[in-house]
């Protein structure tokens, strides 16, 4: 099983700031990674797909970047909405499966 | 717009079946290019997919593999919807289920239904 591991575990930063978040896969999941956004009482909400593609809806200030085991989500200047906690996932073909990493949880400093 | 609305009882017993039913609006759960997943959230495990089921011409089911041996997940046609069984519960089980639809051409969850905190106890 493929594993992911988030880094910070915890990241606290104010509106306005850059915001840099880290997945790491275990083995290489190629660009099959995506990042999700729940807020506490909320399902997790899609992001990014395929490492680097935003979703329909989501704000420009979001980008993906990595391939193979090393991945980032930036937020380029962070909103008051943004401050929750995010999650990185990947998807591989054998067998089916998925798996998500721990999490980051971006409070307001 | 997809929408994922669930049902099903928040509370089992112990070595009970876990039963939950996701209904489907805007989409079609016999689509070719979307699939139907379970996954859970509990603070001891985090985000755990489940497994999904998947029209390409035929159905198609795929389960993690902690859960083969006691998860069925069935398309309803009739009704548009899907539903998770996961049999033998435990305490461990105890955990918030989310239905979510698998799109974008590699399963990524663009669509959640609201989640169902579902406690096992007796």
């Amino acid at each position: 099983e493929i594993v992911l591991t988030q880094s910070p575990a915890t990241l606290s930063l104010s509106p306005g700031e850059r915001a840099t978040l880290s997945c790491r896969a275990s083995q290489s999941v190629s660009t099959y990674l995506a990042w999700y956004q729940q807020k506490p009482g909320q399902a997790p909400r899609l992001l990014i797909y395929d490492a680097s593609n935003r979703a329909t809806g989501i704000p420009a200030r979001f980008s993906g970047s990595g391939s193979g085991t090393d991945f980032t989500l930036t937020i380029s200047s962070l909103e008051p909405e943004d401050f929750a906690v995010y999650y990185c996932q990947q998807r591989s073909n054998s067998p089916p499966m998925c798996t998500f990493g721990q999490g980051t949880k971006l409070e307001i400093k | 717009q997809v929408q994922l609305q669930q049902s099903g009882p928040g509370l089992v017993k112990p070595s009970q079946t876990l039963s939950l039913t996701c209904a489907i609006s805007g989409d079609s759960v016999s689509s070719n290019s979307a699939a139907w997943n379970w996954i859970r959230q509990s603070p001891s495990r985090g985000l755990e997919w489940l497994g999904r089921t998947y029209y390409r011409s035929k159905w198609y089911n795929d389960y993690a593999v902690s859960m083969k041996s006691r998860i069925t997940i069935n398309p309803d046609t009739s009704k548009n919807q899907f539903s998770l069984q996961l049999n033998s519960v435990t305490p461990e089980d105890t955990a918030v289920y989310f239905c979510a639809r698998g799109a974008l051409g590699n399963n990524w969850f663009d669509s959640w239904g609201q989640g169902t905190l579902v406690t096992v106890s007796s």
